[in-house]
C-alpha cells in the first residue's frame, strides 16, 4: 500500500525559531518529493521539491531527503507568524504501470507564535 | 501564464441538480487532475487525464463524471450528489503524469450539497 506519513501536529514554535517538519513514505521506488503549504480554506501551494539525497535550500526553507531511510523533511528557519499553515508532504509514486501521481500525507499544522 | 483557473469558486446545489465544475490552464501541461479535499484531510485523487485521455479513475462514484474537451480544459460534471460530497474540489496540472516538477493547483471550488 502506498503511504505517506506525517505527524499531524499541531507543531508550535516561537517566532524566529526553526520549524522542523518530517515525512516518511512507503514506496522505495519513489523519485520525486514535494512540500506544499496550505492556508485554511485555500488550495495547496508548492514551496519545495527535491529529487536527490541531501539538502536543498531555497531562502528560509531547506528540504532534506534520505532515500535509504525513506524520509524527507522540511526546515523553516526564522519562522514567521505568516508561516502558520498546514504543510503537506507529497510523494510521486508509480501507479498503474508507468504512470505516477502525487500521494499526499495528512499534513502537519504549524503554528508560529509572535 | 502560470495559473490554473477554476470556476465557480463556490457552488451550492441540491441533490437533484446537475452542475459542472470547470478548470483551465494555459501552461502547455499535458496532465490534469481532479482532487477532492474534505476539511482537515489531505487531497484525495479522483481522476487523472493524460494527453486528454482518462488514465486513472480512483473508484469514484458515477455521479461524478469527468471530461477533457481539449488539452487546456477539464470539466467535472456533477449529478445527484449527496451531502457527504460537500468538499473543496481541486484541479491541478503538471507537464506530464510523472509529475517531476510537481502539480500546480487551482484555487478550488468549494461545493456544498444541500
Amino acid at each position: 500500500q502506498k503511504e505517506v506519513e506525517q505527524n499531524s501536529g499541531p507543531l508550535s514554535v516561537p517566532e524566529g525559531a526553526i520549524a522542523s517538519l518530517n515525512c516518511t513514505y512507503s514506496d522505495r521506488g519513489s523519485q520525486s518529493f514535494f512540500w506544499y503549504r496550505q492556508y485554511s480554506g485555500k488550495s495547496p501551494e508548492l514551496i519545495m521539491f527535491i529529487y536527490s539525497n541531501g539538502d536543498k535550500e531555497d531562502g528560509r526553507f531547506t528540504a532534506q531527503l534520505n532515500k535509504a531511510s525513506q524520509y524527507v523533511s522540511l526546515l523553516i528557519r526564522d519562522s514567521q507568524p505568516s508561516d502558520s499553515a498546514t504543510y503537506l508532504c507529497a510523494v510521486n509514486m508509480e501507479y498503474g504501470g508507468s504512470q505516477g501521481n502525487l500521494i499526499f500525507g495528512k499534513g502537519t499544522k504549524l503554528s508560529v507564535k509572535p | 501564464d502560470t495559473e490554473v483557473t477554476q470556476t465557480p469558486k463556490h457552488l451550492v446545489m441540491g441533490m437533484t441538480n446537475k452542475k459542472s465544475l470547470k478548470c483551465e490552464q494555459h501552461m502547455g501541461h499535458r496532465a490534469m487532475y481532479w482532487y477532492k479535499q474534505k476539511a482537515k484531510k489531505p487531497p484525495e485523487l479522483m481522476f487523472v487525464y493524460s494527453y486528454e485521455k482518462l488514465s486513472i479513475n480512483e473508484s469514484v462514484p458515477s455521479r461524478f463524471s469527468p471530461e477533457c474537451p481539449n488539452s487546456s480544459l477539464l470539466n467535472l460534471h456533477l449529478h445527484a450528489l449527496q451531502p457527504e460530497d460537500s468538499a473543496l474540489y481541486l484541479c491541478a496540472s503538471s507537464p506530464g503524469v510523472r509529475a517531476g516538477s510537481g502539480y500546480t493547483f487551482g484555487s478550488g471550488t468549494r461545493l456544498t450539497v444541500v
